[in-house]
Order: structure tokens, then C-alpha cells, then sequence
């Protein structure tokens, strides 16, 4: 299996709702990633995830609480919304970067999960 | 900083025509680059990377420290070939990547 599958794909939400997006992969990864992309313009990472821990936070606000329950679950916690966090939410995993000596680099990602916020 | 341009928001040839992508970045050690592309509908996925030196798809890519450049290029575009390109950047011993702001192939037949 050398996907990674994001649920859902499309989610509508109010700004008081609360809502979590999910994100697996099977491929033995140790890395996964949120990234957030509007449209026609590239993927902008939110968080890095290696081993289960939080390594990387790119300011992020509150409102978008990560989790990572297991090695191939992600999770992406929404409270609080804006109408500007309408967006696009890809999910990505690789191989982690200090793991192997056949370390690629390569990231693999899923099909996203389109988020409107009204 | 680190930083990836690419200078072409939207490039169109027609089929049988060169291509050439221009990618450039700017960082302080020893660069790890990638073209990444999104089919429409279809998911980001890894087009090429400069240390395995390959072609995949016709499409190369050659890895220029003194014109800091990773340009994409394939002699005879097809229209299958109709996508968003995006050069990219690992940023030093993690898994981050930076994205340049892409380029719109459009192979007219």
C-alpha cells in the first residue's frame, strides 16, 4: 500500500464547530505532515510530525491542534475557524530523515481534504 | 533565507515543442531539490529529485550550484504532460519542504 489516505474529503463547517480531519498511511513511515494550500498557489507546511512527536509548529494558530495517535495516524483538530482557513489540507508522510541511509527525501501525498468554513 | 522561484506562472507550447522550467533557490548549505507535480485531479506526487539523476517521463533536471538553478526540461512535450509543476527545496536535516510558487504547463495539441 503506498498511499496516504486523507477523510474527509470535503467538510463544511461553521466557526463554532468543532471537526478533525484524519490522515493514514501504511508505508512504515516515521514522518508525517500538514500542509495547507489555497488555491493556485503551493503547499505551505503547518506541522511535522517524526517519531509520533511534534517537530515542527510553523506558527500555527491555536485553533489547529495536531495529533498523532499511532505511526500511521494523523489527525488535524478544528475549533474556532475563520472563513480565511478555507482551504485545501493535504496530509503527506516520508521516510524520517535521520532513519535510513536510503533516506529519498520523498514526500508522499494524499488527495486532501477541502475545507470550507462559513 | 531559503527560498525557491520559479519565475513562469504559466508556460504554453504546443505538442512536440522543448520545454524548459525554470526553477531557482536560494540557500545557504548544500541543496536537496525536487520537481513535484499535480495532475489535474489528481494528488501532488514526486516528479523527480537531483541526487538520483534520472528521467522520468522524458522530463530531466540538472542540479546548477553556480546559477543556483534546478530547471525542468523534456525535448517533445506531450499533452499529457498538462500540469502544475512545483520545484521544491528540503530545508537542511528534516523533511520540510519549500515550494516554489509553480508553474502551469499547457501543452496545446
Amino acid at each position: 500500500d503506498t498511499e496516504v489516505t486523507q477523510t474527509p474529503k470535503h467538510l463544511v463547517m461553521g466557526m463554532t464547530n468543532k471537526k478533525s480531519l484524519k490522515c493514514e498511511q501504511h508505508m512504515g513511515h516515521r514522518a508525517m505532515y500538514w500542509y495547507k494550500q489555497k488555491a493556485k498557489k503551493p503547499p505551505e507546511l503547518m506541522f511535522v510530525y517524526s517519531y509520533e512527536k511534534l517537530s515542527i509548529n510553523e506558527s500555527v494558530p491555536s485553533r489547529f491542534s495536531p495529533e498523532c495517535p499511532n505511526s500511521s495516524l494523523l489527525n488535524l483538530h478544528l475549533h474556532a475557524l475563520q472563513p480565511e482557513d478555507s482551504a485545501l489540507y493535504l496530509c503527506a508522510s516520508s521516510q524520517d530523515a535521520g532513519d535510513r541511509v536510503d533516506y529519498t527525501g520523498e514526500l508522499f501525498f494524499g488527495e486532501g481534504s477541502r475545507l470550507t468554513v462559513l | 533565507a531559503q527560498r525557491v522561484t520559479q519565475p513562469e506562472k504559466l508556460l504554453s507550447v504546443f505538442k512536440g515543442a522543448p520545454v524548459e522550467l525554470k526553477c531557482n533557490y536560494s540557500y545557504s548549505g548544500s541543496p536537496e531539490l525536487f520537481w513535484y507535480v499535480q495532475y489535474s485531479r489528481q494528488r501532488l506526487q514526486l516528479l523527480l529529485r537531483h541526487i538520483s539523476r534520472e528521467s522520468i517521463k522524458g522530463f530531466t533536471a540538472d542540479l546548477n550550484k553556480g546559477e543556483t538553478s534546478f530547471h525542468l526540461k523534456k525535448p517533445f512535450a506531450q499533452e499529457e504532460d498538462s500540469a502544475m509543476y512545483y520545484c521544491a527545496l528540503r530545508e537542511g536535516n528534516t523533511g520540510k519542504l519549500i515550494f516554489g510558487q509553480g508553474t502551469t504547463l499547457q501543452v496545446k495539441p
